[in-house]
């Protein structure tokens, strides 16, 4: 079945700092990807999302590229901020009625 | 729009024991999804279920089941509680189409002591 590996576990940044979480996974159907946010207490919120059609996606301080042929995707979030420190995590699918498969997260936190 | 409600958000029950999660999607899903969140494990599916059958399911004992009404509102059991079933339990719901991502409600925070 489908694996998902994440690193780093653990990420410190300054505010104002570029986060980049990368993600690997080891089944070349899976053709979603989506990214999650957990804060304390919380469910885990979708930040962001893309197909395997896309190589990239932006959403203002928030992408996402995949590199399909590398069986990777990664996370970028610019211009950090302290509400941007949770726990993030990618996730994979094999589309339509297939459940996720996560990644083992990140802890990210935002030094002020 | 009102989110995922999940009932109770926390629970302890004792070793041996039965509980019942109780889980309402967001109006108009009818795709409903659990997992299991631990420390150790991460999150770790349990099953999905749509328009009242399951669709998916991950690799849990038969200790776990779950149902989902017509109204889309799913439950999910736990029997013969064990101290390793410990966890934050979440529902997911989903639209059909294209828009895959699931919505999680903020999880069920079961103990077992």
């Amino acid at each position: 079945g489908e694996n998902v590996e994440q690193h780093p576990s653990t990420l410190s940044v300054q505010e104002g700092d570029s986060a980049v979480i990368k993600c690997t996974y080891s089944d070349s159907a899976s053709n979603y990807f989506p990214w999650y946010k957990q804060e304390l207490g919380k469910g885990p919120q979708l930040i962001i999302d893309i197909r395997s059609n896309v190589g990239e996606k932006k959403d203002q301080r928030i992408a996402v590229t995949l590199n399909k042929t590398a069986k990777h995707f990664s996370l970028h979030i610019t211009e950090t901020q302290p509400e941007d420190s949770a726990v993030y995590f990618c996730a994979a699918s094999m589309g339509y009625g297939q459940n996720f498969v996560f990644g083992p997260g990140t802890r990210l936190s935002v030094l002020p | 729009k009102a989110g995922v409600t999940q009932t109770p958000r926390y629970l302890i029950k004792t070793r041996g024991q039965q509980v019942t999660l109780s889980c309402s999607p967001i109006s108009g899903h009818r795709s409903v999804s659990w997992y299991q969140q631990t420390p150790g494990q991460g999150l770790q599916f349990l099953f999905e279920y749509f328009s009242e059958t399951q669709r998916n399911k991950g690799n849990f004992p038969g200790r776990f089941s779950g149902r989902q009404f017509s109204n889309s509102r799913s439950e999910m059991n736990v029997s013969t509680l064990e101290l390793g079933d410990s966890a934050l339990y979440l529902c997911a719901s989903r639209t059909e189409g294209l828009n895959y991502g699931y919505t999680f409600g903020s999880g069920t925070r079961l103990t077992v002591v």
